[in-house]
């Protein structure tokens, strides 16, 4: 069974800082991981989305590698900006059209 | 560009009352995922669509059905329903099986 989890579940940096979250899941049997952003009580907004082929995507300020053979990705984030504040969550896709989200990591960039 | 649709945007409902949520995903997007999301939780999967066919199936209760017409717009049953239903409940469609998903703005129901 896919188990996707998230660290830090809670991240406090100024603004400007570069910064990296992880995201790891348990089934290398993973067809492709997105990340996305969530602003409270709101949907989620798709960032970036990685292929089982691939190893990163880069969007902007962002970029994400994936690497099946550990069970990890990262979202590096470069200088952050208090607009980078939201929850963002990592969802791995496994076939059979099951996705399963982490719990996320709440991020706070203070001016 | 055209996004995911869903409505209601926000719906109350008493205990034992139903309720029908609609989907209407991405123009020529085949496949619709709903999600479940609790207060503080991460948004649990609860079942899928793919050519109106069900696909697969996650934490979904007995209580609740759903489908897909033949237009793709799905809609989500849910009957008998509990204090515990409350949530934001998100509808995602994709252009095809393991594509990127695009989520819908939700729907948020209060179970009084």
């Amino acid at each position: 069974k896919q188990e996707v989890t998230q660290i830090p579940a809670a991240l406090s940096v100024p603004e400007g800082e570069n910064l990296v979250l992880n995201c790891s899941f348990t089934d290398s049997a993973i067809y492709n991981l997105q990340w996305f952003r969530q602003d409270p009580g709101k949907g989620l907004t798709s960032l970036l989305l990685i292929q089982s082929s691939q190893r990163e995507q880069t969007s902007g300020r962002l970029n994400a590698s994936l690497d099946k053979s550990s069970g990890r990705s990262t979202l590096y984030i470069a200088a952050s900006q208090p607009g980078d504040s939201a929850t963002y969550l990592c969802a791995g896709y496994t076939g059979g059209f099951k996705t399963i989200f982490g719990a996320g990591t709440r991020l706070f960039v203070k001016a | 560009a055209a996004g995911v649709i869903q409505s209601p945007r926000h719906l109350i409902k008493e205990k034992r009352e139903t309720a029908t949520l609609k989907c209407y995903p991405i123009p020529r997007h085949d496949t619709v995922y709903w999600y479940q999301q609790g207060p503080g939780q991460d948004p649990q999967f609860l079942i899928s669509f793919y050519e109106k066919m069900q696909s697969d199936k996650g934490s979904i209760p007995d209580r609740f059905s759903a489908q897909q017409f033949s237009d793709y717009h799905s809609e989500l049953n849910m009957s008998s329903l509990e204090l515990g239903d409350s949530a934001l409940y998100f509808c995602a469609s994709s252009p095809r099986t393991g594509a990127e998903q695009y989520f819908g703005p939700g729907t948020r129901l209060t179970v009084t």
